[in-house]
């Protein structure tokens, strides 16, 4: 399987700041990864799809890059609502879908 | 869009089953496929497996294969998930997720999940 690693573990980023999140894979996934938004006691939510594209009602501060092994999640200026648990999934080689151990980013 | 709801909570103890279910509603059922996803106390997330809405096809994870049963009704629009044999290391919140019909691709849309907790 996959293996999928996330750095860091914990963002502090202060509001209206840049937040960047890295994401690993163990094997080239050919841009089949997604990210996904968890608040708690909330189900995901989709964020990103194909490494790039928004899904539907994301906003724009929202973005996605990476190729190969390496990918990032940006939020380009942090609001209070973007706390919260962020994964990647990649889906490349399926079965099994694989996740990282998530990001936590916390307002400052 | 779509909407997925789940079953209540579960108490379960060990050595038991339990039966999830997932109902879809305001999409076409049998035009994706659903998988489940468990999430332990403060852990990652994990694939169990994948059904096929349209012909009941499935695929399900190593770890839990033998254990693990999943079907769906679609005359009503509901998936479940049966997981036998309950150990305390079950214990957790089990989603189910709407996919690709083929089970290649990406979770677009998770219902909001359903903590079973196994203890003796």
């Amino acid at each position: 399987d996959i293996v999928m690693t996330q750095s860091p573990a914990t963002l502090s980023v202060s509001p209206g700041e840049r937040a960047t999140l890295s994401c690993r894979a163990s094997q080239s996934l050919n841009y089949n990864l997604a990210w996904y938004q968890q608040k708690p006691g909330q189900a995901p939510r989709l964020l990103i799809y194909g490494t790039f594209t928004r899904a539907t009602g994301i906003p724009a501060r929202f973005s996605g890059s990476g190729s190969g092994t390496e990918f990032t999640l940006t939020i380009s200026s942090l609001q209070s609502e973007d706390s919260a648990v962020y994964y990647c999934q990649q889906y490349n080689n399926w079965p099994p879908w694989t996740f990282g151990q998530g990001t936590k980013v916390e307002i400052k | 869009q779509g909407q997925l709801v789940q079953s209540g909570p579960e108490v379960k103890k060990p050595g038991a089953s339990v039966k999830v279910s997932c109902k879809a509603s305001r999409y076409t059922f049998t035009s994706y496929g659903i998988s489940w996803v468990r999430q332990a106390p403060g852990q990652g997330f994990e694939w169990m497996g994948w059904i096929s809405t349209y012909n009941g096809d499935t695929k399900y994870a190593q770890k839990v294969q033998g254990r693990v049963t999943m079907t769906t009704d679609t005359s009503t629009s509901i998936a479940y998930m049966e997981l036998r044999s309950l150990r305390s290391d079950d214990t957790a919140i089990y989603y189910c997720a709407r996919g690709p019909p083929g089970g290649y691709g990406y979770p677009d849309l998770w219902g909001q999940g359903t903590l079973v907790s196994v203890s003796p």
